[in-house]
């Protein structure tokens, strides 16, 4: 079956500007995460969210940065006001709940870098 | 707080075996996750353990002691493919984002 989704792959753009990263999960995954992958640094939890529950957004760094996830399926990650130090891959993963044990499958990841 | 500590780089030769270690400090454990990341790539599941002992899956294995903080990957009849990054990860004590390592990039050399 397919696996997690996201566009663009890459997203070449100017400090200052917003940009939106897509998410598409793996169908009947109800949990979504996001993270980010600095250079040198290992995955950074950004959000969740787990079906109609309000999501955990304490991994967002900045008020910057913000997500949703539409009819629970699709999510789009918006970062306004682009800097540099955003410059990171983006990566999403799904898994089928919310548990502790459940792996998380990951998308190929969207390379963000902030001229 | 979440701290996860592995080598940065290994280096082993095709056909042999080599054994990638992790150690944690967390609050509540909840298990731990092993991922494959091959360069430009997704993370790939590998294993979870969350119970102490050893788990084999072919030519990976995974194993951990809880009283240490501790886990590793032993992966065995290298092959060149084998070369990635390796990522140790654990889940939080009351939510379900993984805290990962650096990760430990393994090359392996003919």
């Amino acid at each position: 079956g397919a696996g997690v989704s996201q566009s663009p792959s890459n997203k070449v753009t100017e400090k200052g500007k917003d940009v939106e990263l897509r998410c598409d999960p793996i169908s009947g995954h109800t949990a979504l995460y996001w993270y980010r992958q600095s250079l040198g640094q290992g995955l950074e939890f950004l959000i969740y969210f787990q079906g109609n529950s309000a999501p955990d957004k304490s991994g967002l760094p900045s008020d910057r940065f913000s997500a949703e996830r539409t009819g629970g399926s699709v999510s789009t990650l918006t970062i306004q006001r682009t800097q540099q130090e955003d410059s990171a891959v983006y990566l999403c993963a799904s898994s089928l709940a919310v548990a502790h044990t459940d792996t998380q499958y990951f998308g190929p990841g969207t390379r963000l870098t902030v001229l | 707080g979440q701290n996860i500590d592995q080598p940065t780089e290994m280096t082993a030769t095709e056909g042999a075996i080599v054994q990638i270690n992790c150690t944690y400090q967390t609050s509540g454990f909840n298990g731990l996750f092993w991922y494959q990341q091959h360069a430009g790539e997704a993370p790939t599941f590998l294993s979870y353990n969350v119970l102490d002992g050893l788990e084999e899956k072919g030519r990976f294995s995974s194993f951990l002691s809880r009283s240490k903080g501790y886990s590793y990957l032993l992966l065995k009849e290298l092959q060149m493919k084998d070369s990635a990054s390796y990522l140790c990860a654990v889940p939080g004590a009351g939510s379900y984002q993984l805290t990962f390592g650096k990760g430990t990039k393994l090359s392996v050399i003919p």
